[in-house]
Parts: C-alpha cells; sequence; structure tokens
C-alpha cells in the first residue's frame, strides 16, 4: 500500500509570505501528527489531527495551524513566515489510538529568504 | 515536562565493534519508549519499541526504570548501521493521541 505522501519536497520562500504543505497518509489512517526538524531544536511536535479535529498541539505560534479534511489528508499553514521557519516538516500517519503505529513521510523542506 | 536526552551526537566505531547509543529519559510513571532510526536520504522509521522486547537487525533495547534508560545495543556493527538514531517518549497526558518527544538523535558511523 502507498506510504505517507508528503507535497511539496521543497520549497523556497521569502520572509512575511505564508506556506501550506500538504500530507496524504496511509489509506485508513486516521491520525495525522506533524514534526518540525531543524539542526538546532531536533524533532519537536506541532499538533496532531484525528478525525477532522485537532487532538493535540506542540508549543508553537499561532502562525502554525493546521486542518484536516473527511479523507483524513492534513494540511499545515505556517503564515508570516520568519526565517527561523526554514526546517524539514515531517508528517506521520497511524491508525489512530496510540504512537506505536506512525509512519512518516519524507518530508517537506522549507527555507525561507 | 517529559524530557528525553541522548548524551552522544556522534559515535564512530569500527565494523564489528560493540555498540550502545545511549538514552536517558525524564518521566515518572511507566514509560513506552521508542528507537526510530534515519538513513542517509530515507525517511524516518521505527526500528524497534520497548514493548515488543524484539531485536531488530541485531538491535536490542532495555529499559531500565531504575536509571530511567533506554540503551540501544548491537554486539556487533555493521557498516550498514550508519544512520541518525533517535530515541523517543510518547506524550503522557490524558489525551489519547499520537505524540512523541524525541532525543537530539546521535549519529553513527561505522567505519570499515
Amino acid at each position: 500500500k502507498a506510504g505517507v505522501t508528503q507535497t511539496p519536497r521543497y520549497l523556497i520562500k521569502t520572509r512575511g509570505q505564508q506556506v501550506t504543505l500538504s500530507c496524504s497518509p496511509i489509506s485508513g489512517h486516521r491520525s495525522v501528527s506533524w514534526y518540525q526538524q531543524t539542526p538546532g531544536q531536533g524533532l519537536q511536535f506541532l499538533f496532531e489531527y484525528f478525525s477532522e479535529t485537532q487532538r493535540n498541539k506542540g508549543n508553537f505560534p499561532g502562525r502554525f495551524s493546521g486542518r484536516q479534511f473527511s479523507n483524513s489528508r492534513s494540511e499545515m499553514n505556517v503564515s508570516t513566515l520568519e526565517l527561523g521557519d526554514s526546517a524539514l516538516y515531517l508528517c506521520a500517519s497511524s491508525p489512530g489510538g496510540n504512537s506505536y503505529g506512525y509512519t512518516f513521510g519524507s518530508g517537506t523542506r522549507l527555507t525561507v529568504v | 515536562a517529559q524530557r528525553v536526552t541522548q548524551p552522544e551526537k556522534l559515535l564512530s566505531v569500527f565494523k564489528g565493534a560493540p555498540v550502545e547509543l545511549k538514552c536517558n529519559y525524564s518521566y515518572s510513571g511507566s514509560p513506552e519508549l521508542f528507537w526510530y532510526v534515519q538513513y542517509s536520504r530515507q525517511r524516518l522509521q521505527l526500528l524497534l519499541r520497548h514493548i515488543s522486547r524484539e531485536s531488530i537487525k541485531g538491535f536490542t533495547a532495555d529499559l531500565n526504570k531504575g536509571e530511567t534508560s533506554f540503551h540501544l545495543k548491537k554486539p556487533f556493527a555493521q557498516e550498514e548501521d550508519s544512520a541518525m538514531y533517535y530515541c523517543a517518549l510518547p506524550f503522557m497526558n490524558n489525551n489519547a493521541g499520537n505524540m512523541l518527544t524525541f532525543g537530539g538523535g546521535t549519529r553513527l558511523m561505522v567505519k570499515p
């Protein structure tokens, strides 16, 4: 079965712009989680969506938001981009109950200039 | 707050040597812990989890509650083990859900 698909793979944006990243989970998986990976901070949890509802949220400013659609596909949006938002954004899907069934996507590398 | 610490950013060993990647956590209850691996140009993937007590690719990890550690071990390292390794602890709160606290990662380099 197809894995977790993230689009686009690479993105270059200018400070102040906004960006939307997309994640298509494994078929049948209802939970989608987002992580930010940077050399300095490592992997940090952004938020998790389950059945179109945000179930958990990490410690990120309100500029970071997301949503999930009825087909479980998820998008995350970052508004008013800052240089420090440059990172690899990873999406992980799982059947839903807990972290044990996590499957990660390849990520979207966002560069803010 | 729960925390996962991997004290070594880089671990370099020769092929055939034993490997131990250290992971310490802070959590007051009975944790579930994972090791994830990221090979070059590949996605992050689950290597093993504490609850299953399995051995994957020759790696094992034992939970030591007294020392709050979950070190990853392999008796004989192979060149193909070279990768980035992350220890992870699920968020433990009242919400159901999928959230992991990751350690900072250790890059393992196995030299020929």
